[in-house]
């Protein structure tokens, strides 16, 4: 079956650095998504990889390692803000098109 | 900035009624989605929609469900006879090329009594 795992919650301080990691188990692997999603909001894209290695986009960092099944996304500086979901997505192509979603890892960040 | 628009923003039926959740993805995009997230859980694929026909549906996407893009630009979600645990917020989600983001639209919260 197609599975991914991902922590359940986390918490941080303001300002520091937090790493979410994803595992999956799946086949048909096209790319791995992050989102993040507030509570009643939809989710809101972060980052896409494909190939293995680190994809920088600001705050936000995401990591991808095709043969070991495995991503993170990094937060640094941490803002009250980033108090959020995160969900790891995983894009399959198997024949058609889908993608499906971890249960998510829900962020708690403190002063 | 182009976003994906969805209507209603809920909606609240009786059991066994039909309903229409209708979503404008961004006009030049060319695979469009359809997901739930009941609340407090996560979000599961139910269709994808790609080249005037279904892509790929998930196992949830049954026979009481169907999807069209009748004009070129709404896309929709018919769900035929309602039940109580259909009661979600559905998102729409379209995307230019398959490996691009996703963009989703704010959602419809379905209440089903």
């Amino acid at each position: 079956g197609q599975n991914i795992d991902q922590p359940t919650e986390m918490t941080a301080t303001e300002g520091a650095i937090v790493q979410i990691n994803c595992t999956y188990q799946t086949s048909g692997f096209n790319g791995l998504f992050w989102y993040q999603q507030h509570a009643g909001e939809a989710p809101t894209f972060l980052s896409y990889n494909v190939l293995d290695g680190l994809e920088e986009k600001g705050r936000f960092s995401s990591f991808l390692s095709r043969s070991k099944g495995y991503s993170y996304l990094l937060l640094k500086e941490l803002q009250m803000k980033d108090s959020a979901s995160y969900l790891c997505a995983v894009t399959l192509n198997t024949g058609g098109f889908k993608t499906i979603f971890g249960a998510g890892t829900r962020l708690f960040v403190k002063a | 900035e182009p976003e994906v628009t969805q209507t209603p923003s809920h909606q609240v039926t009786q059991m066994g009624q039909e309903v229409i959740l209708r979503c404008v993805p961004i006009s030049n995009h060319l695979y469009f989605y359809w997901y739930r997230q009941i609340l407090g859980q996560k979000v599961e694929f139910l269709v994808s929609f790609y080249n005037n026909e279904i892509s790929e549906k998930s196992e949830i996407f049954d026979d009481q469900f169907s999807v069209e893009r009748p004009d070129g630009s709404n896309f929709t979600l018919k769900i035929r006879s309602t039940k109580l645990e259909d009661s979600a917020m559905y998102f729409c989600a379209s995307q230019r090329e398959s490996y691009n983001e996703q963009f989703f639209g704010p959602g419809t919260r379905l209440t089903v009594l």
